[in-house]
């Protein structure tokens, strides 16, 4: 399967915890987005990266949230102390420039904080 | 980030029914695509349109750009129960980068 794959699709963390995740997009998209989803809602925008340039972040990125895309191929989100309120499912995305509108999502990591 | 309105909320229907959908916004969008979710799954592409007054059709789903650039709908004829999930619309508003725009979407129903 050559789809954006996510991992861990779970995560369980206490208050205060760092936690990482990893995202996998299509071979040769060279776009990756990330973007955090809560029940009942649409999913946010959080910030994308072009190869390995991040070159946009939301206002939801607060300075406790990272990310990273070191060689401009899969990309890591680190969240640092974490809190209640960041429970909620984080889906990655990709595209191919220059059809970039076209963004093809993971399945998601779902993260609960207890 | 610039909010789209959904409707309906969710629908309930009976198997072989036709469904529409729509989304509309206060600002105007260069692209508009439609997306389906899964519980527990990310959303999965389903239409994407990149001009106003654009028509276009993926199997039994048919989505068109409004000609205002403010709103989008989504049909689907003769549903089945695989139909069932949630349908998101999103859009991509001019000199606003890549991120895209996501309605709360639409719960659908479909008892066989």
């Amino acid at each position: 399967d050559t789809g954006v794959s996510q991992n861990p699709r779970h995560k369980i963390t206490k208050r205060g915890q760092n936690v990482t995740f990893r995202c996998d997009p299509i071979s040769e998209h060279n776009r990756l987005y990330w973007y955090r989803q809560t029940l009942g809602q649409g999913p946010e925008f959080l910030t994308y990266f072009q190869n390995e340039a991040q070159l946009e972040k939301s206002r939801l990125l607060s300075d406790r949230f990272s990310a990273e895309r070191p060689k401009g191929s899969f990309s890591t989100l680190e969240i640092q102390r974490t809190e209640q309120g960041d429970s909620a499912m984080y889906l990655c995305a990709s595209s191919l420039s220059p059809s970039s509108y076209e963004q093809y999502f993971g399945p998601g990591t779902r993260l609960t904080v207890t | 980030g610039q909010q789209l309105n959904q409707s309906p909320q969710s629908m309930f229907i009976q198997e072989g029914e036709d469904v529409s959908m729509n989304c509309t916004s206060s600002s105007i969008f260069n692209t508009w695509l439609w997306y389906k979710q899964d519980p527990g799954e990310g959303p999965v592409l389903l239409i994407a349109l990149y001009k106003a007054g654009e028509l276009t059709s993926n199997g039994r789903l048919t989505a068109q750009f409004g000609i205002t650039r403010k709103d989008s709908f989504l049909n689907i004829s003769a549903s089945i129960p695989s139909d069932v999930g949630i349908y998101f619309c999103a859009g991509q508003r001019p000199n606003s980068g890549y991120a895209l725009n996501f309605g709360k979407g639409t719960s659908l129903l479909v008892t066989p």
